[in-house]
């Protein structure tokens, strides 16, 4: 049973426009969610996490919402750029010594 | 920030045999994990790997089939054991983010296919 779901596997986005990328869990055990970007043959790139006891965080041109009550959160990008273009991973933590539970991923692609 | 590499970078190894993927940071880091990208699917943890304490495996995975070494704070092996086509995947470290208990930088992986 997959306890952090990316039910869209690819998005396409005008360059200039917003990218919205969203995530569910089912785990209410989760404190800490996390964005991961990740180019062909490279390791995923932290982006920007949020804890559960906030409703959104900002960095830059990358914003997290997270909606506890619905158990969904959404990565905002803006303005997206070429470089955007990668897969997006959602991940959570239970925090201390847990590792990250992520899901399956969606492919962004920026389009000129 | 930390520096993580991996070797090898990617392999192609018969079934049967085994493969021990290694770990470097260049910072020392309490804990390191080892996670798995199988095709098409997302990354999930293969186990927990503490300095001087064995590693705490996930639900799925065993020592047998993946031993892992621990030998210092900066260093680890995992070993994919007696392997079959199911076990290419790529293969991935990763440690603790400065002070955070949960974010994690990661490895540039280990790409591993098994014939």
């Amino acid at each position: 049973d997959q306890q952090v779901k990316q039910n869209s596997p690819s998005l396409s986005v005008q360059e200039g426009r917003i990218s919205i990328l969203n995530c569910d869990y089912t785990n209410s055990m989760f404190d800490y969610f996390l964005w991961y970007k990740k180019y062909p043959a490279e390791g995923p790139t932290f982006l920007i996490s949020i804890s559960s006891i906030k409703d959104k965080n900002e960095d830059g041109r990358f914003t997290v919402f997270l909606n506890k009550s619905a158990k969904h959160l959404s990565l905002h990008i803006v303005p997206s750029q070429p470089g955007d273009s990668a897969v997006y991973f959602c991940a959570a933590s239970g925090g201390g010594a847990d590792g990250l539970t992520f899901g399956k991923g969606t492919h962004l692609i920026i389009q000129p | 920030s930390a520096v993580i590499s991996q070797k090898p970078s990617r392999d192609i190894c018969q079934r049967g045999t085994s493969l021990t993927i290694q770990c470097q940071v260049d910072s020392q880091v309490t804990m390191m994990f080892w996670y798995r990208q199988q095709p098409g699917q997302s990354l999930t943890l293969i186990a927990t790997a503490n300095q001087g304490s064995e590693a705490t495996y996930e639900s799925g995975f065993v020592i047998d089939k993946f031993p892992i070494s621990r030998p210092n704070l900066t260093f680890s092996t995992l070993t994919v054991s007696n392997m079959s086509p199911e076990d290419s995947s790529i293969y991935l470290c990763s440690v603790f983010i400065g002070t955070s208990t949960y974010e994690q930088y990661f490895g540039p992986g280990t790409r591993l296919t098994v014939t």
